[in-house]
């Protein structure tokens, strides 16, 4: 079955540790992106990719960087620099323009 | 800026009525229009799209699109409590990237 994976589905990071979240679809799309959404608030964009070995800076992407390597996978690293990690982030992949997005279920990343 | 404005909530309904949620968007150059669905604490699944002005039936969902006047919206009717969710407006223009609203919350009364 074609869909887009997250892992882990829970994250704990100490203070100053950088940790990196999977996300991989095999739904064949070019497009891939990352949400961080907070409690009770909307997505907001972290980092997007329309093609491999190229990507762009979200709204939000202080703290964090990506890497697209292969069209299948689209991994985040939330850095130190981060400074409020703790939330729920979203995978997403997507035919491109004009397109509605696949979403993975997701990674729920807490600092302990 | 994109700006995507949803209706606020939460949205209370009694079971078996129809449920309005709506939608504005500020980039008149929009194309495609999106409905997602949000479990509390799962992510996101694409409900109903819509590219072309007018109605669009899906079952219980209709999804009316109004270009002229920047307006999206989506009508459940025959609300069931497995309705009750948050629901995201998407909106995209001229790249890659959706523009969100900050969702509507519906609560189905049994």
């Amino acid at each position: 079955d074609g869909g887009i994976t997250q892992s882990p589905k829970y994250l704990f990071r100490k203070e100053g540790q950088n940790v990196t979240l999977s996300c991989e679809q095999n739904l064949n799309h070019d497009a891939m992106y990352w949400y961080r959404q907070d409690p009770g608030q909307g997505l907001r964009l972290i980092y997007y990719s329309q093609i491999v070995n190229d990507f762009q800076k979200g709204d939000i992407a202080e703290g964090y960087s990506v890497s697209r390597e292969k069209k299948e996978s689209f991994p985040l690293t939330v850095t130190s620099a981060q400074k409020n990690p703790t939330a729920f982030y979203l995978c997403a992949s997507s035919f491109g323009q004009g397109f509605g997005y696949t979403f993975g279920s997701g990674t729920r990343l807490t600092v302990v | 800026q994109k700006e995507v404005e949803q209706n606020s909530g939460p949205l209370s309904v009694p079971e078996g009525a129809i449920a309005s949620l709506n939608c504005t968007y500020s980039d008149r150059g929009s194309q495609s229009f999106f409905w997602y669905r949000q479990y509390s604490g799962k992510s996101p699944e694409l409900i109903m799209f819509i590219y072309s002005n007018g109605d669009k039936e899906d079952g219980r969902f209709t999804a009316q699109l109004n270009k002229a006047s920047q307006y999206v919206s989506l009508l459940i009717r025959d609300s069931q409590p497995s309705d009750s969710a948050t629901y995201l407006c998407a909106v995209n223009g001229n790249d890659y990237k959706l523009s969100f609203g900050a969702g509507t919350t519906v609560t189905v009364r049994a």
